[in-house]
C-alpha cells in the first residue's frame, strides 16, 4: 500500500507571493491533517479535514487556508507568504477523524523557502 | 492546552547498547494516546509505537519499548540493540482521546537528537 505522498517536495517562493500544497493520503484513509515543523517552534497543527470538513484548526492567522476533495486528496494554501513562513510542511493522514482518527502516518513533507 | 516535554535535547548511544529517552505531559484528561515519532534526515516522520492512556501494560515493538506511567505522566522510550540506522530526531506526541481539550491534534515535544556511534 503506498504511503502519504505530497507535491511538490521543494519550493522557493517570493515574499508577497501565495503558495499551494497537496497532500494524497494513504488508500482508505479519509483523514487528512497538516503540521508546520520550523526549528523555533517546532511541529505545530495547522488543520484536519475529514470528509471535506474542516474538523480543527490550529492557531495560525488566515493566510493559512486548506480543502479537502471527494477523494481525500488535500491540498493547504498559504497567501501573502512572509519570510516566516518557511518552513516544513508534513501531512498526515488517519482512518477517521475526531475520536476515531486512531495513528496519523506522515508524508515526506513539502519545503518551503520564502526569499 | 497539553504540553509536551523532552527534556534531553541531544543522546548519544553506541552500537548494540540500549538507550532511554524521556517524555513528560501535562494533562487534566484521562483518556488520552501517546505516541513516539522517529524523523531521519530525510524528514520523514515515522512511527515508532502508540500507547493508549488506558492500557496498563507497556506497549512494545521489536527493539523499542516504552515505561508508561501514568500518575507520574511520564512516557520514556527505550530503544534495545541500538543500530546505525536508528540515529534520528525522536519525538514524543501527545492526543486527547476526547473532544475537549486541544482537540484531536497531535500536540508534539521539542525532540532529542539520538546519535548511535560504532
Amino acid at each position: 500500500k503506498a504511503g502519504v505522498t505530497q507535491t511538490p517536495r521543494y519550493l522557493i517562493k517570493t515574499r508577497g507571493q501565495q503558495v499551494t500544497l497537496s497532500c494524497s493520503p494513504i488508500s482508505g484513509h479519509r483523514s487528512v491533517s497538516w503540521y508546520q515543523q520550523t526549528p523555533g517552534q517546532g511541529l505545530q497543527f495547522l488543520f484536519e479535514y475529514f470528509s471535506e470538513t474542516q474538523r480543527n484548526k490550529g492557531n495560525f492567522p488566515g493566510r493559512f487556508s486548506g480543502r479537502q476533495f471527494s477523494n481525500s486528496r488535500s491540498e493547504m494554501n498559504v497567501s501573502t507568504l512572509e519570510l516566516g513562513d518557511s518552513a516544513l510542511y508534513l501531512c498526515a493522514s488517519s482512518k477517521g477523524a475526531g475520536a476515531y482518527q486512531e495513528t496519523q502516518y506522515f508524508g515526506p513533507g513539502t519545503r518551503l523557502l520564502v526569499l | 492546552a497539553q504540553t509536551v516535554t523532552q527534556s534531553q535535547p541531544e543522546m548519544s548511544v553506541q552500537e548494540a547498547e540500549t538507550v532511554t529517552l524521556s517524555c513528560t505531559y501535562d494533562t487534566s484528561e484521562s483518556d488520552y494516546y501517546l505516541f513516539w515519532y522517529k524523523q531521519p534526515p530525510s524528514r520523514q516522520m515515522i512511527l515508532v509505537i502508540r500507547q493508549e492512556a488506558y492500557k496498563q501494560q507497556n506497549a512494545t515493538e521489536n527493539r523499542f519499548s516504552v515505561n508508561f506511567q501514568k500518575a507520574a505522566k511520564s512516557f520514556s522510550l527505550k530503544i534495545s540493540d541500538s543500530q546505525l540506522g536508528d540515529a534520528a530526531m525522536y519525538f514524543c506526541a501527545y492526543r486527547s482521546g476526547g473532544p475537549g481539550g486541544s482537540g484531536y491534534a497531535l500536540n508534539f515535544g521539542k525532540g532529542t537528537s539520538l546519535l548511535v556511534t560504532p
